[in-house]
C-alpha cells in the first residue's frame, strides 16, 4: 500500500496567518490526491481534489498545488474556524490512504 | 439535500459480529461508488473499503480485509458494512461517504457516523 507522510504533525497559527501543510506519498501518485477537513463531532468535510481543484462551497483561501509525491494545501488568512485537523487522502490505487493528519490550532 | 446516515454501531465482544448500515437520500444512489471511513480513538483517519455501483468491484483497506464485507442494495439505497472477528483495534466512528468519479475518485458527503466499541 501507498505509505503517506505529513508534515508537521501539529502547528498553532494566529488568525490571519498563512497556513502551509505538506503531505508526500511513498510512490507517485500523479495529482489523485484530495485533501479533507475534519473537526470535532462533525462529519469529514472534502477541501480539495485532484490534488488543486477547489471543492464547490470551500472558502477560497484553501488553495492545493502538487503532484507525483509531494503535495502542499495552503489556508490563506487564517480563520478561526479553520481550527482542525487536515487529512490527505491518494485515490491513485487501492487500498486507498490516508496521511497521518495535521491538527492547526488557533493562537 | 444530498445526506448519507449511518446506524448500527454499538458495544460488541472481541471475536463477535456487527453490520453497519448506511442510507443515503438526495441523489441516484445507484449511480456512485460508495465507501466506508473510520477514526479510531485519538488516531487518524483510515479508509476502510468501497464498493462499485452495482457491486461488482469491491476492495479493502489491508487491516480489515477478509474480516470485513462491504455491500449494498441500490433498490433500497443503502450501504452496509458486514464487520466479523472483530478486534479492540476496530473500535472507531465509522463514517459512509458518497464517492464521486471526477478527476480522480473524490468523497464529496459523509455522515455524521456511528460508534462501534469493541471490549469485552
Amino acid at each position: 500500500a501507498i505509505q503517506m507522510t505529513q508534515s508537521p504533525s501539529s502547528l498553532s497559527a494566529s488568525v490571519g496567518d498563512r497556513v502551509t501543510i505538506t503531505c508526500r506519498a511513498s510512490q507517485g501518485i500523479r495529482n489523485d490526491l484530495g485533501w479533507y477537513q475534519l473537526k470535532p463531532g462533525r462529519a469529514p468535510k472534502l477541501l480539495i481534489y485532484a490534488a488543486s481543484t477547489l471543492q464547490n462551497g470551500v472558502p477560497s483561501r484553501f488553495s492545493g498545488s502538487g503532484s507525483d509525491t509531494d503535495f502542499t494545501l495552503t489556508i490563506n488568512s487564517l480563520q478561526p474556524e479553520d481550527s482542525a485537523t487536515y487529512y490527505c487522502l491518494q485515490d491513485y490505487n487501492y487500498p486507498f490512504t490516508f496521511g497521518p493528519g495535521t491538527k492547526v490550532d488557533i493562537k | 439535500e444530498v445526506q448519507v446516515v449511518e446506524s448500527g454501531g454499538g458495544l460488541v465482544q472481541p471475536g463477535g459480529s456487527l453490520r453497519l448500515s448506511c442510507a443515503g437520500s438526495g441523489f441516484i444512489f445507484s449511480t456512485y461508488w460508495m465507501t466506508w471511513v473510520r477514526r479510531a480513538p485519538g488516531k487518524g483517519l483510515e479508509w476502510v473499503a468501497n464498493i462499485k455501483q452495482d457491486g461488482s468491484e469491491r476492495y479493502y483497506g489491508d487491516s480489515v480485509k477478509g474480516r470485513f464485507t462491504i455491500s449494498r442494495d441500490n433498490a433500497r439505497n443503502s450501504l452496509y458494512l458486514q464487520m466479523n472477528s472483530l478486534r479492540a483495534e476496530d473500535t472507531a466512528v465509522y463514517y459512509c461517504a458518497r464517492e464521486r468519479e471526477i478527476q480522480g475518485n473524490l468523497l464529496d458527503y459523509w455522515g455524521q457516523g456511528t460508534l462501534v466499541t469493541v471490549s469485552s
